[in-house]
């Protein structure tokens, strides 16, 4: 089976703090995303990347930034953690042309005080 | 992407077939419906897509009418497990750079 791992499951941090969030997946797929999960209004599209060194913006890029040195491993970056990203933040991975068959990680619940 | 409307909320006695409607009415002649599932405290889980036919994997079937404008995800027998929000999504073939993920159907299992 596919596994998308998450590095941290909760994590607390203060406002103003550059905050990275690691994911790696374990099946050689192309393509990776990372979206936000709140109350209400449901999964968002922060970033994609289809291939090594891509990325592409999703709906709410705004306050993030990416990084794909790896096939493996998709980075979301918090350049300036404020109260408003407190958040789910959940990574997928889906191999290339494979439609809609999105494999999620467990999520990291960030909390920025 | 064509809009999905599903129930907020269903109840289903472990043992019994859950069957879980959704709407697609606008889709369109080249859209999949896809459904998901989020399990409490995990990311979505993949269940099953379809074009046109109906289609049965090993989680579930989905039956989707002749005319497209709905669709039934169906766990034959469902266990506490299955407790969790049903995603059904509508999404054109191919390569996609984003699922909107609406508010689901909370579906209990209850013993």
């Amino acid at each position: 089976d596919v596994k998308v791992t998450q590095s941290s499951r909760y994590l607390v941090k203060r406002t103003g703090e550059k905050v990275f969030l690691e994911c790696v997946q374990d099946m050689d797929h192309e393509n990776m995303f990372w979206y936000r999960q709140d109350p209400g209004l449901g999964l968002r599209l922060i970033y994609f990347s289809y291939d090594v060194k891509m990325k592409e913006k999703g709906d709410i890029p705004e306050g993030y930034s990416v990084s794909r040195e790896k096939k493996e491993r998709f980075s979301l970056i918090l350049e300036s953690a404020s109260t408003n990203q407190t958040s789910m933040y959940l990574c997928a991975s889906r191999q290339q042309g494979a439609f809609e068959k999105l494999f999620f990680g467990s999520g990291t619940q960030l909390s920025v005080l | 992407d064509a809009k999905t409307t599903q129930p907020p909320s269903m109840d289903c006695a472990e043992g019994r077939a859950a069957n879980l409607p959704c709407n697609h009415s606008t889709i369109s002649g080249n859209e999949y419906v896809y459904w998901y599932r989020q399990i409490h405290s995990q990311g979505p889980q993949y269940i099953i897509h379809g074009l046109k036919n109906n289609e049965t994997n090993e989680m579930a079937s989905l039956i989707i009418t002749e005319d497209r404008k709905s669709s039934t995800l169906i766990l034959p027998h469902a266990t506490l497990r299955d407790t969790a929000v049903y995603y059904c999504i509508v999404r054109l073939g191919g390569y996609g750079n984003k699922l909107v993920f609406g508010a689901g159907t909370i579906l209990r299992v209850k013993s």
